[in-house]
């Protein structure tokens, strides 16, 4: 039982590359969240998915996509990479609302 | 938005010290989740509280689920050198997070 996986753990985009960030959880949870942490800061959501096929916008969606075609996998897209964008990336899921998050080890990314 | 503000931002205390912290929002929350994060990680679960007045205790850690329904506080007794971390409370609704307290141990 591995958890919540992330891939890559680290990149570097140069502005305007895209990129997507994946996250898969084997735990059979139906909510699955993304957030960024920038340096000091706390977690901001940024999407979250309530099940396959359903998701909704966080805090601070703008400049990314998601999707979720099956209940383990819930994959960040960045279209045009921008320096704003450089943060910490930490996917999570959940059995449901109200309950526990489970965190992956997050994805470090820098745009340059 | 929807905020929640944790106070203090940072700490330093001798081994030993308890420590407090507080969380507080400007709406209601069903749920609130303490979280400590380590250094390069993923925050994990310390406590879940679910009901207001709710007091409740996980080892050294105790926290509370204010009256209000709007805050909730964090109790560390004794803390040692590996509490050193950030934590977090986090609120069900919307799945916000606050602004973390960091903490550092001295030995």
């Amino acid at each position: 039982n591995a958890g919540v996986t992330q891939t890559p753990k680290f990149r570097i985009l140069k502005i305007g590359q895209s990129m997507t960030l994946q996250c898969t959880q084997d735990m059979n949870h139906n909510y699955m969240y993304w957030y960024r942490q920038d340096p000091g800061m706390g977690l901001k959501l940024i999407y979250y998915s309530v099940g396959a096929g359903i998701t909704d916008k966080g805090e601070v969606p703008n400049g990314y996509n998601v999707s979720r075609s099956t209940t383990e996998d819930f994959p960040l897209r960045l279209e045009l990479a921008a320096p704003s964008q450089t943060s910490v990336y930490f996917c999570a899921s959940s059995y449901g609302s109200g309950y526990e998050q489970y965190f992956g080890p997050g994805t470090r990314l820098t745009v340059t | 938005g929807q905020q929640l503000n944790q106070s203090p931002q940072s700490m330093f205390i001798q081994e030993g010290e308890d420590v407090s912290m507080n969380c507080t929002s400007s709406s209601i929350f069903n749920t609130w989740l303490w979280y400590k994060q380590d250094p390069g990680e993923g925050p994990v679960l310390l406590i879940a509280l679910y009901k207001a007045g709710e007091l409740t205790s996980n080892g050294r850690l105790t926290a509370q689920f204010g009256i209000t329904r709007k805050d909730s506080f964090l109790n560390i007794s004794a803390s040692i050198p590996s509490d050193v971390g950030i934590y977090f409370c986090a609120g069900t609704y919307k799945y916000i997070f606050g602004t973390g307290t960091r903490l550092k141990v001295l030995a």
